[in-house]
C-alpha cells in the first residue's frame, strides 16, 4: 500500500496570509490527526479527524482549522499566519477500529516571513 | 490532560551496547504507548509499540516494557548499529482517542 502523503512539501508564507495543507492517508485508513513539530515545542496535537467529523482537537488557536472529505483525504488551514507558526506540520493515518497505529506522513514544513 | 516526560534528551553509546531510554506519563487512563525514530529530514517511523495488558514485548533487537504502577515504559536497544542513530519519541494515549502526546524526544547517537 501507498503511504500518507502531504502536499505541498514545502510552503513560505508572509504574515498574515492563509495557507492549506493536504494530506491523503493509506488507503483503508480513514482516521486523520494532524501534529505540529517545532524545536522548542516538539511534537504537538493539533485535531483528529473521522469520518469527516472533528472527534479530538488540541490546545491551539481558532485560526487553525481542518476538514476530512468522504474519500478520507484531509486538509487544515491557517489563517492570519504567525512568525511562530513556522513549522513541520505532520498528519498521521490509521485504522479506526482494531490497531490504534499512527502512520506519519512526510510532513509540510511551512516557513512564516 | 497527559503529560509525557521523556529522558535522557541525549545519549551517545558505542556500537554494540545497549541503550535504554524512559518515559513517564500522568494520566493513569493511558493504555496505548508507542515509540516513533525519527531520521533527519525523515517522517516519525513506528518501531514498536505496547498496549496496557502486556508488560513487554520485543521486536528483534527492540523491546518496550510498561510498568503501569510506576507510569512509566522504556525502550531497550541491543546491539545497536550506526544506522540506529536518530531521534525516538515516546507517546501516549487513552482510550479510543487517536490524540497521541510526545515525550521530548532523545537524539541516541551510536558511535562507530
Amino acid at each position: 500500500k501507498a503511504g500518507v502523503t502531504q502536499t505541498p512539501r514545502y510552503l513560505i508564507k508572509t504574515r498574515g496570509q492563509q495557507v492549506t495543507l493536504s494530506c491523503s492517508p493509506i488507503s483503508g485508513h480513514r482516521s486523520v490527526s494532524w501534529y505540529q513539530q517545532t524545536p522548542g515545542q516538539g511534537l504537538q496535537f493539533l485535531f483528529e479527524y473521522f469520518s469527516e467529523t472533528q472527534r479530538n482537537k488540541g490546545n491551539f488557536p481558532g485560526r487553525f482549522s481542518g476538514r476530512q472529505f468522504s474519500n478520507s483525504r484531509s486538509e487544515m488551514n491557517v489563517s492570519t499566519l504567525e512568525l511562530g507558526d513556522s513549522a513541520l506540520y505532520l498528519c498521521a493515518s490509521s485504522v479506526d477500529q482494531g490497531p490504534w497505529e499512527q502512520y506519519f506522513g512526510p510532513g509540510t514544513r511551512l516557513t512564516v516571513t | 490532560g497527559e503529560n509525557v516526560e521523556q529522558h535522557p534528551s541525549t545519549l551517545s553509546v558505542q556500537e554494540g551496547d545497549s541503550a535504554v531510554i524512559k518515559c513517564t506519563y500522568s494520566d493513569s487512563a493511558s493504555n496505548y504507548f508507542p515509540w516513533y525514530k525519527q531520521e533527519l529530514g525523515k517522517r516519525p517511523q513506528l518501531i514498536i509499540d505496547i498496549r496496557s495488558n502486556v508488560g513487554e514485548k520485543k521486536d528483534q533487537r527492540i523491546a518496550v516494557t510498561l510498568n503501569k504502577t510506576a507510569k512509566h515504559f522504556s525502550l531497550h536497544i541491543t546491539e545497536t548499529q550506526p544506522e540506529d542513530s536518530a531521534v525516538y519519541f515516546c507517546a501516549a494515549t487513552s482510550g479510543s482517542a487517536r490524540q497521541l502526546t510526545f515525550g521530548s524526544g532523545t537524539q541516541l547517537t551510536v558511535l562507530p
